[in-house]
């Protein structure tokens, strides 16, 4: 059973608006929420993370989400580039097992 | 320039012929990681290590080993491959204190 779910295995958004990447978990004790950035051919790159006693954080264009009630996270991109298509995978960790579990991934696609 | 690196990145071997992809970090992380990536699925730890000497399985490490003598390296060894460890494989370093981690290239492995 997978502990962590991005139901979208891809999303287009255009050049300018807003992406909104959403990632699901099942277990209330995990720490921290990371996402990473993964371009075709490289390995993945951290993005932006929050730690649970947050439900915001924000990095230039990039903003985290945390919602604990519902255990669910987002990461928001605004505005939109080209340079931002990539596979955007979400991983949680918990501080008393030092293992990152990942979703799926989701492939954002950004059109001109 | 702080990096995490893999050799080889592309590998075509046979059912049985043992293999080692290496892995290593100059950055004196203590933890090291192994992952595949497979589609739909995102990432799986294969095994990850605190600390020279220190190594623990992940969640899919059947038909693997690892071995952590020094700190900057963290080699990944199929004794026997099979067709279904044809993967994308990557190696992640990151410092005890932090929790984002530093991927290696990704290792593309097929097993005929």
């Amino acid at each position: 059973d997978q502990q962590v779910k991005q139901n979208s295995p891809s999303l287009s958004v255009q050049e300018g608006r807003i992406s909104i990447l959403n990632c699901d978990y099942t277990n209330s004790m995990f720490d921290y929420f990371l996402w990473y950035k993964k371009y075709p051919a490289e390995g993945p790159t951290f993005l932006i993370s929050i730690s649970s006693i947050k439900d915001k954080n924000e990095d230039g264009r990039f903003t985290v989400f945390l919602n604990k009630s519902a255990k669910h996270l987002s990461l928001h991109i605004v505005p939109s580039q080209p340079g931002d298509s990539a596979v955007y995978f979400c991983a949680v960790f918990m501080d008393s097992n030092y293992q990152l579990i990942w979703g799926a991934g989701t492939k954002l696609i950004i059109k001109p | 320039e702080a990096q995490v690196t893999q050799n080889p990145r592309y590998l075509i071997t046979v059912t049985g012929k043992k293999l080692t992809v290496t892995c290593s970090q100059n950055m004196n992380h203590e933890y090291m990681s192994w992952y595949r990536q497979d589609p739909g699925l995102g990432l799986r730890q294969i095994y990850y290590s605190m600390n020279v000497e220190v190594t623990d399985k992940g969640d899919v490490p059947e038909g693997y080993k690892v071995s952590r003598k020094e700190k900057r390296n963290f080699p990944l060894i199929l004794e026997s491959p099979s067709p279904n460890q044809t993967s994308l494989y990557f190696c992640a370093s990151r410092p005890q204190e932090s929790d984002e981690q530093f991927f290696g290239p990704g290792t593309r492995l097929t097993v005929l």
